[in-house]
């Protein structure tokens, strides 16, 4: 079993729909929980990370963690066709260095 | 300072052949990572720097594969007698340490565009 689960669609949705994506995980050491942004041919770029548990939202982007569950959600509002692209998530712990990455939801969003 | 930069952008090699990929992160990270990723798959971890350190390899990294940081600036990332089996995007990462009086502050990954690796 992996450590980090994601569903890797692909989903499609019309635009100004309310998009849901999710991981779970499994190791309980997991401190930071990001959300990473990749399109095509790009490397990943960072969206938004949250330590521990809690609700973070910037903009039409707000991200939950509920460590009691391990689960990871990143809701977006208002989606564009600007928001198509792989969505990653992303865990690491406070003691370690690395990132451990899920596999990516690739996300269309249709005018 | 324009982010991090990898080259090349696209490599074809013969299977057997050597190859080595160049990253230049940004100057003021002190880590810098190096991921790989396959079509349809998340990057995975491949090794870690702290300045000129290289702190953690994982075990996908086999003695083929040899990274280095010379004066804790550029990396460089060599494949030794390649296989098809590591066609793939290396990737590469760099960021600022974290504080130990702010653990809730995480700067995050900076990546580069990538190489595209494909061995014939």
């Amino acid at each position: 079993q992996k450590e980090v689960e994601q569903d890797p669609g692909p989903l499609s949705v019309p635009e100004g729909a309310i998009v849901s994506l999710n991981c779970t995980y499994s190791n309980s050491a997991f401190q930071y929980f990001m959300w990473y942004r990749q399109y095509s041919r790009k490397g990943p770029e960072l969206l938004m990370y949250t330590y521990s548990s809690g609700n973070k939202e910037d903009g039409r982007f707000t991200a939950q963690v509920d460590k009691s569950s391990k689960y990871i959600s990143l809701f977006i509002r208002d989606s564009q066709p600007s928001d198509s692209a792989t969505y990653l998530c992303a865990m690491s712990g406070t003691g370690g260095f690395k990132t451990i990455f899920g596999a990516g939801t690739r996300l269309f969003v249709k005018a | 300072d324009t982010g991090v930069s990898q080259d090349p952008r696209h490599k074809i090699t013969k299977r057997g052949q050597n190859v080595t990929f160049r990253c230049d992160p940004i100057s003021e990270h002190n880590r810098l990572y190096w991921y790989r990723q396959t079509l349809g798959q998340g990057p995975e971890f491949l090794t870690y720097f702290q300045n000129e350190a290289q702190l953690e390899k994982s075990r996908l990294l086999s003695d083929r594969f040899s990274a280095e940081r010379p004066k804790g600036s550029f990396s460089t990332l060599e494949i030794q007698r390649t296989e098809q089996g590591d066609s793939a995007m290396y990737l590469c990462a760099s960021s600022l340490g974290k504080k130990k009086d702010r653990p809730e502050v995480n700067y995050g990954y900076t990546f580069g565009s990538g190489t595209r690796l494909t061995v014939v």
